[in-house]
């Protein structure tokens, strides 16, 4: 069946820091891949998605590319900011969402 | 637009008590879910409707967790009796479709603490 596996956290980062999060998937057919970002006491934001192979989803700085080989959307800043702190959920879609486990991140100044 | 509404926010109950949670979805999107999102975990999708039709219920413990969506609109969800292992964030989500090319939208989440 379909699935997501997260890279496990908590990641610190220090300001400015260059951040990857790691996402596999496992899936039928061709889903849309998506990151989620949860800020503390809020809900979940989609952050970017990629929709077919080798698509680039791109938002706020971050990217992930949908790579079919490989079955990852690794998620990637260049310079990570203090307000990047929190949790970040890979996801796959379809007619139901599949979440990771989510990682943590938290940026220090 | 306005987002998709939940209430309460936080809620501590009793083992074996009984907790509703509320809905409301943006105003026109057909497709509502209730997830559940255990501490550390990623959100578990307990039920989905479509309009006020039950698409996918597969993973809801039916024995303790009922929902519903009168008039296809608000939502409700319901535990009872609740256990210690019920403790979690229960998230609301709508969608125009019932697809991921319509995108979700989710709500703050409703924190339950069963103790």
């Amino acid at each position: 069946g379909n699935s997501v596996t997260q890279m496990e956290g908590p990641v610190t980062l220090s300001e400015e820091a260059f951040l990857t999060i790691n996402c596999t998937y496992t899936a039928t057919g061709y889903p849309s891949l998506f990151w989620y970002v949860q800020y503390p006491g809020e809900g979940l934001q989609l952050l970017l998605k990629a929709t077919k192979a080798d698509d680039k989803g791109s938002n706020k700085g971050f990217e992930a590319t949908y790579r079919k080989e490989t079955t990852s959307f690794h998620l990637e800043k260049g310079s990570v900011q203090v307000s990047d702190s929190a949790v970040y959920f890979c996801a796959l879609g379809g007619n139901q969402f599949y979440f990771g486990t989510g990682t943590s991140l938290t940026v220090i100044p | 637009e306005a987002g998709v509404a939940q209430s309460p926010r936080y809620k501590i109950i009793e083992k074996r008590q009984s907790v509703a949670f509320w809905c409301n979805p943006i105003s026109g999107h057909a497709t509502l879910y209730w997830y559940q999102q255990i501490l550390g975990q990623g959100p578990k999708l307990l039920i989905q409707f479509q309009n006020n039709g039950v698409v996918d219920d597969s993973q809801l413990p039916k024995d303790r967790f009922s929902a519903e969506r009168l008039k296809g609109v608000d939502s409700t969800l319901k535990i009872q009796p609740a256990k210690l292992e019920d403790s979690a964030v229960y998230l609301c989500a709508s969608s125009l479709g019932g697809h991921q090319d319509y995108g979700y939208t989710f709500g703050s989440g409703t924190r339950l603490t069963v103790v």
